[in-house]
């Protein structure tokens, strides 16, 4: 069973602080893919990273696919109260059911 | 607009009356599932669907149904709902291969 670890599992910050989530996994994943869910609604796609060491960009959002493709990382440059909420991260296998191992998630709070 | 549709976003059933709730999507998606979640454990695959007529178990099957008759359709039956099932559901679709999920804003079920 694959299994993806997030850290840290609640934070809180203040408005314009930097931060970085991780997710981590003993498994190669072919692709990872980052999700921000807020209350009362479904997990929201913002990324995918499919090539070890991928590196992107969402405006204020850097996500990184470790090389070894076992690994990611969320980084949020001067957050703001508009990012609040459950950060998700998911690993696809590339088996024939195309289905997605998630993490168990990173509550954020950023407050004004 | 893209959307994944579940119907009802609240139900209050009691223990052993067959239920059943509801998922459409309008995006073509060959790729359907269904998760669960809930605290401390996260998202968690019920079933998936790769096609109509093709479905299978994902990690926590026991005590529900799926159907795919329709490439739009995946409705999620409960046949005899027990106070262990009282959970936020949601449904996805997806291409495989090509991006992410698209999900349900979810059905928050109690079963007392």
């Amino acid at each position: 069973t694959q299994l993806l670890e997030q850290s840290p599992q609640f934070l809180s910050i203040q408005e314009g602080e930097n931060l970085t989530v991780y997710c981590n996994s003993s498994s190669v994943f072919s692709s990872l893919q980052w999700y921000r869910q807020e209350p009362g609604e479904g997990p929201v796609l913002l990324v995918t990273v499919v090539t070890g060491g991928e590196v992107k960009k969402l405006k204020r959002l850097t996500f990184q696919f470790g090389d070894a493709r076992k690994d990611s990382s969320l980084h949020i440059t001067a957050a703001q109260p508009g990012d609040t909420g459950l950060y998700l991260c998911a690993g696809a296998g590339g088996g024939s059911n195309y289905k997605l191992t998630f993490g168990k998630g990173t509550l954020l709070t950023v407050n004004p | 607009e893209a959307q994944v549709t579940q119907n009802p976003r609240y139900l209050i059933t009691v223990t052993g009356k067959k239920l059943t709730v509801t998922c459409s999507q309008n995006m073509n998606h060959e790729y359907m599932s269904w998760y669960r979640q809930d605290p401390g454990l996260g998202l968690r695959q019920i079933y998936y669907s790769m096609n109509v007529e093709v479905t299978d178990k994902g990690d926590v099957p026991e005590g529900y149904k799926v159907s795919r008759k329709e490439k739009r359709n995946f409705p999620l039956i409960l046949e005899s709902p027990s106070p262990n099932q009282t959970s936020l559901y949601f449904c996805a679709s997806a291409r495989p291969g090509v991006g992410g999920y698209t999900f349900g804003s979810g059905t928050r079920l109690t079963v007392v």
